[in-house]
């Protein structure tokens, strides 16, 4: 099973908004709702943002969007906080198996 | 509130056996799927293996089937991934996750991780 494509980088200004997109294929993303979206400060724990594509758990700020379109996936964060400086990841279930995506390193200008 | 904890990483050498663990709290361990995910150093995450409530169910990644193994003990509230043959790409930071009730569309929470280093 390939990892998801994920662009390795992407930046934006305080205030502005960004999306991340998650490519996979008919037999992870575009095939089943189960898309989720991993944030990650280096040394910490990685933690839940989004999941089954669009839903966000308790206590995560409405600022982060989730939404898929055929095989892709994309993460949107608005109102860009220095916080939300991290590595962004998505992951798939298969049905059978799970599968991430590469990463994506978002800077905070 | 809910707490993971990894704990059995350290440095082994190449065709070594290592036991990490996950001590679980502030939930019913046995109502949830449990998983462990990586990061091996400079790299992104990569599943490793979930496992059922009951641990009748385990699946695997490609990278480590046959070589590792999944358990977990409900009585105890601990899982544990017994890694066998191990080698240098099996270097990496070990996590372990929570799924659903019910299967393991996602990950929430995760533990801090465990440091597993494997180096002649």
């Amino acid at each position: 099973q390939s990892a998801l494509t994920q662009p390795a980088s992407v930046s934006g200004s305080p205030g502005q908004s960004i999306t991340i997109s998650c490519t996979g294929t008919s037999s992870d993303v575009g095939g089943y709702n189960y898309v989720s979206w991993y944030q990650h400060h280096p040394g910490k724990a990685p933690k839940l943002m989004i999941y089954d594509v669009s839903n966000r758990p308790s206590g995560v700020s409405n600022r982060f969007s989730g939404s898929k379109s055929g095989n892709t996936a994309s993460l949107t964060i608005s109102g860009l906080q220095a916080e939300d400086e991290a590595d962004y990841y998505c992951c798939s279930f298969t049905g059978i198996i799970l599968v991430f995506g590469g990463g994506t390193k978002l800077t905070v200008l | 509130q809910v707490q993971l904890v990894e704990s059995g990483g350290g440095l082994v050498k190449p065709g070594g056996s290592l036991r990490i663990s996950c001590a679980a709290s502030g939930f019913t361990f046995s109502d949830y799927y449990m998983s462990w995910i990586r990061q091996a150093p400079g790299k992104g995450l990569e599943w490793v293996s979930y496992i059922t409530t009951s641990g009748s169910y385990t699946n695997y990644a490609d990278s480590v089937r046959g070589r590792f193994t999944i358990s977990r003990d409900n009585a105890k509230n601990s899982l544990y991934l017994q890694m066998n043959s191990l080698r240098a790409e099996d270097t990496a930071v070990y996590y372990c996750a929570r799924g659903m009730r019910a299967g393991c569309n996602w990950f929430d929470p995760w533990g801090q991780g465990t440091l597993v280093t494997v180096s002649s």
